[in-house]
């Protein structure tokens, strides 16, 4: 069946350094990708998108890399700091439902 | 600005009560979702619309249904409330114009069924 998920469930890094966060995702039909944000009593917030005719997309101190063939997909956060702790969803979009289906969350721990 | 935004926050009821929670977008967006979020499992998919009397089953809607009269709303109702259905539930909308649209969430609704 379809499914996204995680690598690593905890991520832990020191404020300034560099966060990368992976997911692996197996539906081929998938032709869009989402990373979200949520903070703890929150809702998940929109961060960046990448649909399947890109390799990378860059948004403010945030890129996302997509390799279709080995289905990964990377959120990279440059200088991280406190206020980017949080759980970070990835989530993939496509193919007959277009149903939007999310992998079970990495928590991302700055150490300041 | 344009909001989506859910009621109750936080809730408790006891088991077998009927429970409807509220989602409310302002977007005009014709696709709206409700999720459930359980450690463990992330964000499920209960139901979802397309549009105006348009409603669909997700990945775990038994004992949860949807109506959807205008576009603007989707309410959950929790049928006979189960203590298995404790949870954060997310709403969510998007415009539905292709595949790449942002899905908004709003900001969860905490159930609790004793």
């Amino acid at each position: 069946g379809e499914s996204v998920g995680l690598h690593l469930p905890t991520l832990s890094v020191q404020e300034g350094d560099n966060s990368i966060i992976n997911c692996a995702y197996s539906n081929s039909a998938s032709d869009y990708f989402i990373w979200y944000k949520q903070e703890s009593g929150k809702g998940p917030q929109f961060i960046i998108d990448i649909r399947s005719n890109m390799d990378k997309r860059q948004g403010q101190r945030v890129t996302v890399l997509l390799n279709k063939t080995v289905k990964h997909l990377s959120l990279q956060i440059a200088a991280t700091q406190p206020g980017d702790s949080a759980v970070y969803f990835c989530a993939e979009l496509g193919g007959a439902t277009n149903k939007l289906i999310f992998g079970t969350g990495t928590l991302l721990a700055v150490q300041p | 600005d344009a909001e989506i935004t859910q009621s109750p926050r936080h809730k408790i009821t006891e088991t077998g009560r009927q429970v409807t929670l509220a989602c409310h977008q302002t977007w005009n967006h014709n696709n709206m979702f409700w999720y459930r979020q359980d450690l463990g499992h992330g964000l499920r998919l209960i139901h979802y619309s397309y549009g105006v009397h348009d409603t669909n089953k997700g990945e775990v809607s038994d004992g949860y249904s949807v109506s959807r009269s205008n576009t603007e709303d989707l309410p959950l109702t929790l049928e006979s409330a189960a203590s298995s259905q404790t949870s954060v539930y997310f709403c969510a909308s998007r415009s539905g114009e292709g595949s790449g649209n942002t899905i908004y969430f709003g900001e969860g609704s905490w159930l609790t069924v004793v």
